[in-house]
């Protein structure tokens, strides 16, 4: 069974701090994905990895960087958050190569900006 | 432009009829079209998939109808259940970036 860990599950920032979410796969995948979902819409790509050493932007980077320090562990990091990032934020990691499909998802990380 | 676009956004329909979810999309280059699900404070899981080869995909209740031409595809839940009450998402995903493009999603209540 896929496994995709996420902390923290919720949190709690101030505007301008900096802010850390980690996702870790025991799944061996090489491309690892963050979305965010916010009410009433589908889940947008944030940035996405394809394997460790490796970023690349996704739909809505700005405000956001992503680091990839081994295949199993993907970050998100926010420098300077603003209310307008709260959100859920979702990881999740897939296969990769010409015949990937699912992407597994973890739980999800809920952080509000105050 | 949206990329993928799904309709109705909310559906509701009585126990044991059949619920109708409508998707569409932009780019000719996806090639692979997964249905994920959704409950409350849970994380979308993948329910089925369609791969462009192939104009229709069955696993039990649920059955994906894909027409390439006109960049179309349905979900239909046969029998709805009220456990079937959940966000359904249309994704498209591109095997050459792997980016997954994700609709808004449709909102299926199921009565008893």
């Amino acid at each position: 069974e896929a496994a995709v860990t996420q902390s923290p599950r919720n949190k709690v920032a101030v505007t301008g701090g900096k802010v850390t979410l980690s996702c870790n796969q025991t799944n061996n995948h090489n491309n690892m994905y963050w979305y965010r979902q916010d009410t009433g819409h589908g889940l947008r790509l944030i940035h996405y990895s394809y394997g460790a050493g490796s970023t690349e932007k996704g739909d809505i980077p700005d405000g956001y960087k992503a680091s990839r320090p081994s295949q199993e562990n993907f970050s998100l990091i926010l420098e300077l958050a603003t209310p307008s990032q709260t959100s859920v934020y979702f990881c999740a990691s897939g296969t990769g190569g010409i015949n990937q499909d699912t992407q597994y998802f973890g739980p999800g990380t809920r952080l509000l900006v105050l | 432009q949206q990329q993928v676009r799904q309709s109705p956004q909310s559906l509701t329909v009585w126990e044991g009829e059949t619920a109708i979810l409508n998707c569409s999309y932009e780019d000719s280059t996806f090639d692979y079209f997964p249905w994920y699900w959704q409950f409350p404070r849970e994380s979308p899981a993948l329910l089925i998939a369609i791969r462009p080869v192939s104009n229709k995909k069955e696993d039990g209740r649920f059955t994906i109808f894909f027409n390439k031409r006109e960049k179309k595809l349905s979900l239909h839940i046969t029998d709805s259940q009220p456990g079937d009450s959940a966000t359904y998402f249309c994704a498209a995903l591109n095997t050459n970036t792997g980016k997954l493009t994700f609709g808004d999603g449709t909102v299926l209540t199921v009565k008893p």
